[in-house]
Formats: C-alpha cells, structure tokens, sequence
C-alpha cells in the first residue's frame, strides 16, 4: 500500500541552527501538509500546500518556517533559526484531492539543543 | 471551552470487550470526521473517515457522528491485544484543510 515517508526519523540540532525536514508523499496525491506534536500535547496543523503555493496555515507557522516541493516527489520543511519550544514530531500528510482523507507518514522527531 | 475535547484515559479492557471511545466539538462548522489510530513512535494511521452525521462501519469498527451533539464516537467490537495504541479523533470544515485533533486515548487491550 502506498505510504508517506519521511526522512530523517530523528534530528538532533543546536538552537540556531536551520533544519530540513523532508518527505515524500503518496505519488499521486496534491495536497500536502504538515503538523507537529509537542510531547504529551496535540497534534497541530502547520501549513497545507496545493499547486505549488501554500493554501492554508496556522498561527504557528511564521516567518522561521518555510515550505518547499522542490521536485516532483519531494515536500520539505524549512526551520531557519531553530528555538528549543520547536522541539517535536513533525508529521508529513498528504491527500489526493481537497476535501479527502489525509494519510500521514511517521514523523521526523525533532530536538533542539 | 476547547474546540475539540477527548479523554486522554488511559482506557484498560480484556480482550473481546466493546470499546468505546469519545470526542465532543464546539465548532458547528466541522463537516468531516476522523478516527486515527496511533501507535508508540509511529504516526497517525486512518482508521475511519465519514463526512457529516451518520454511522459508518468497517470490519470491528463503527464511527458514528452526532452534529446535533457535536458528539462522535468510535466502537471496537472483539477487542483485541494488537487494537492496544492511541485513537485520536480529527476534524474539519467544508472549506478547511486543516485538521483539528483531539488529545487522543490511550487504550489497552489486556489479554
């Protein structure tokens, strides 16, 4: 069955540092998104991506986060200047039209140190 | 009041017990409802996926949402020791693309 997945599993940074995040979504899906868990807190809506331009995003995506899909099969998550609360899992979703369930992949745990 | 509310557990049964579990929302405009099922260091898997009010069954699962309640709910029949791992409900409106989840449930199902 066709899956999301996401690279690295695990990412250790120091504060300040930028950090790429990287996914690969289901091949024929169009929309894509992420979302973060704090560690014993909610899962929370980042940013949604369509047709090459963001289409949604929430208060906690600000100017330090970026999204790219710099190729046809890769989606990436840009953090330029890593703080310690950005310390989390970070989930890759993806779906093939709007309105559709979205499957997510694993996750990228993030730490900032 | 929080937009999506569920309780954390952790919910312990035997084997072959119904399960039930539960979120209530605040949000009249959320239109589309999730279960997911989350197992430890994995990410959310879809369990269940229903637009509107209704009930909706697949396999040992039924999903059944109340908009008039903003109440939805998720039954496991035949529990088993492999169901064990965190449901979390998600939700969102015609026009949205983001998901509103819950807190999630731990469960566990003891043999």
């Amino acid at each position: 069955e066709p899956e999301v997945t996401q690279t690295p599993s695990h990412q250790v940074t120091q504060m300040g540092q930028e950090v790429i995040l990287r996914c690969v979504p289901i091949s024929n899906h169009l929309y894509f998104y992420w979302y973060r868990q704090i560690l014993g807190q909610k899962v929370e809506f980042l940013v949604s991506f369509y047709n090459n331009e963001i289409s949604e995003k929430s208060e906690i995506f600000d100017d330090q986060f970026s999204v790219e899909r710099p190729d046809g099969s890769n989606f990436t998550l840009k953090i330029r200047s890593t703080k310690l609360e950005d310390s989390a899992m970070y989930f890759c979703a993806s779906s093939d039209r709007f309105n559709q369930p979205q499957h997510f992949g694993d996750g990228t745990r993030l730490s900032i140190l | 009041q929080k937009e999506v509310e569920q309780d954390p557990g952790p919910l312990s049964v035997p084997e072959g017990a119904i399960v039930s579990l539960n979120c209530t929302y605040s949000n009249s405009a959320f239109q589309y409802f999730m279960w997911y099922r989350q197992y430890s260091r994995k990410g959310p898997e879809l369990l269940m996926y229903t637009y509107s009010s209704g009930n909706k069954e697949d396999g040992r699962f039924t999903a059944q949402v109340d908009k008039s309640s903003k109440y939805i709910s998720l039954f496991i029949r035949d529990s088993q020791p492999s169901d064990s791992a965190t449901y979390l409900c998600a939700m969102k409106g015609q026009g949205a693309q983001k998901l509103v989840f819950g807190q999630g449930t731990r469960l566990t199902i003891n043999p």
